[in-house]
């Protein structure tokens, strides 16, 4: 079974630029975390989707941060412009709902540079 | 507000030595404890958790932690470290909506 999956695994852009990044859960998998690390700092929460619906969207910095889940499948992170700060290592993982401990999975990351 | 703090950054150990990072947590309520590591290219693979129960669990890869409520910690253990569990090790906390706190990770380096 394909583990959580993110493309790009290196994002290099400039400053003011737009990227999105994408995450495809494991298949079946109801609930989608984005996470980010940015250099030096430890790995902070974005958003929790639950199916198509933002769960909690607390950890989402500004509003130049954009996260889709269109049909409870994949999701995107689009940030647009991007800023220098942006720079760091975007984690996305999934858990089944229902299960006792929620255990989530983790994909490899997608490394973000804004020069 | 929940927390995590590792206060070690970087730890060195000899191969086949015993390792034990450190780990203290911030939290109001019965903490959902875990220890993730990330190896080079790759995502955060759970080591271990903890919910309730027995405070000594045991995880993969021959690693276990323990909770000790008096002390907030859930420092990880492992009684002889191979050349192939250097790697950064992160430990967090998870609160009633899902969401993961993470401490700010420990690398390890293993010398031969």
């Amino acid at each position: 079974e394909a583990g959580v999956t993110q493309f790009p695994s290196h994002s290099v852009i400039e400053k003011g630029q737009t990227v999105t990044l994408r995450c495809d859960p494991i298949s079946g998998h109801d609930n989608l975390y984005w996470y980010r690390r940015v250099m030096g700092k430890e790995i902070k929460f974005l958003l929790h989707f639950v199916k198509e619906s933002k769960q909690d969207e607390s950890g989402m910095p500004n509003n130049r941060f954009l996260a889709e889940r269109t049909g409870g499948t994949y999701s995107t992170l689009k940030v647009q412009p991007a800023e220098l700060e942006d720079s760091g290592v975007y984690f996305c993982a999934s858990s089944q709902a229902g299960t006792p401990y929620n255990e989530q999975f983790f994909g490899p990351g997608t490394r973000l540079t804004v020069l | 507000a929940q927390s995590v703090t590792q206060p070690d950054i970087h730890i060195t150990v000899s191969e086949g030595a015993s390792l034990e990072l450190r780990c203290n947590y911030s939290y109001g309520a019965t903490p959902y404890l875990f220890w993730y590591v990330q190896s080079p290219g790759q995502g955060l693979q759970l080591l271990l958790k903890y919910f309730s129960g027995d405070t000594l669990v045991q995880g993969i890869k021959g690693f276990e932690a323990e909770f000790k409520r008096s002390q907030s910690s859930f420092n990880l253990r492992k009684p002889s470290v191979h050349w192939s569990d250097a790697a950064e090790y992160f430990c967090a906390v998870r609160n009633a909506g899902n969401m993961l706190t993470f401490g700010g990770g420990t690398r390890l380096m293993v010398k031969p």
